[in-house]
């Protein structure tokens, strides 16, 4: 089965500290995504990345960046946490080609940021 | 990109009855998806339905796709409480895998 990992589970940090939240998938997928999820508005792309050290941005890329220097790994920075940046956080990755569509997400992180 | 929407936002039920959740989305589509979340979890994959094809079943899982409305449906038929979760259907395209995902349904399944 596909697994994917996220660093933590819970997060609280403050305003203005630089925060990494990192996500380890173990099926050599080579695309990964970053989600926010925030009541009412569902999932919402961040970034993706299609190969290493490859990204594009998403819906809702600022505030964000990304680094994918490992094809298992895909990290999410936020370069200064703000916080209207507190919300839930899920990376998922995913295989292209063939007939397989489908997303496979890790338990997701929950920042707080005070 | 635009996300679905999903119908009705929360739905409770008793145990045992058929669940319906509705979604609808804004552009031509590759394949259109459902996804279960429990509470603070990540979401886990439950069936997907391609463009070409009109119904699909898994389990007491089963999926309608209308693309002449872009829209689809989820029913899950004699429900349980360990369905309580919320649901949500995510619209895929031909670009890279990615997935526009709608508002979910958080559906109560009551003993």
């Amino acid at each position: 089965d596909v697994k994917v990992t996220q660093s933590s589970r819970y997060l609280v940090k403050r305003t203005g500290e630089k925060v990494f939240l990192e996500c380890v998938q173990d099926m050599d997928h080579e695309n990964m995504f970053w989600y926010r999820q925030d009541p009412g508005l569902g999932l919402r792309l961040i970034y993706f990345s299609y190969d290493v050290k490859m990204k594009e941005k998403g819906d809702i890329p600022e505030g964000y960046s990304v680094s994918r220097e490992k094809k298992e790994r895909f990290s999410l920075i936020l370069e200064s946490a703000s916080t209207n940046q507190t919300s839930m956080y899920l990376c998922a990755s995913s295989s292209p080609g063939g007939r397989r569509y489908e997303q496979y997400f890790g338990p997701g992180t929950r920042l707080t940021v005070t | 990109s635009q996300q679905g929407e999903e119908d009705p936002q929360a739905l409770s039920i008793q145990e045992g009855e058929n669940a319906t959740m509705n979604c609808s989305y804004k552009t031509s589509i590759n394949n259109l998806q459902w996804y279960r979340q429990n509470s603070g979890r990540g979401l886990v994959h439950l069936i997907l339905i391609r463009s070409n094809e009109r119904e699909k079943h898994s389990g007491r899982l089963r999926v309608t796709l209308d693309t002449s409305k872009k829209s689809s449906s989820l029913l899950i038929t004699a429900s349980r409480a360990a369905d309580t979760a919320s649901y949500f259907c995510a619209s895929g395209g031909n670009a890279g895998n990615m997935l526009t995902f709608g508002g979910g349904t958080r559906l109560m399944v009551k003993p």
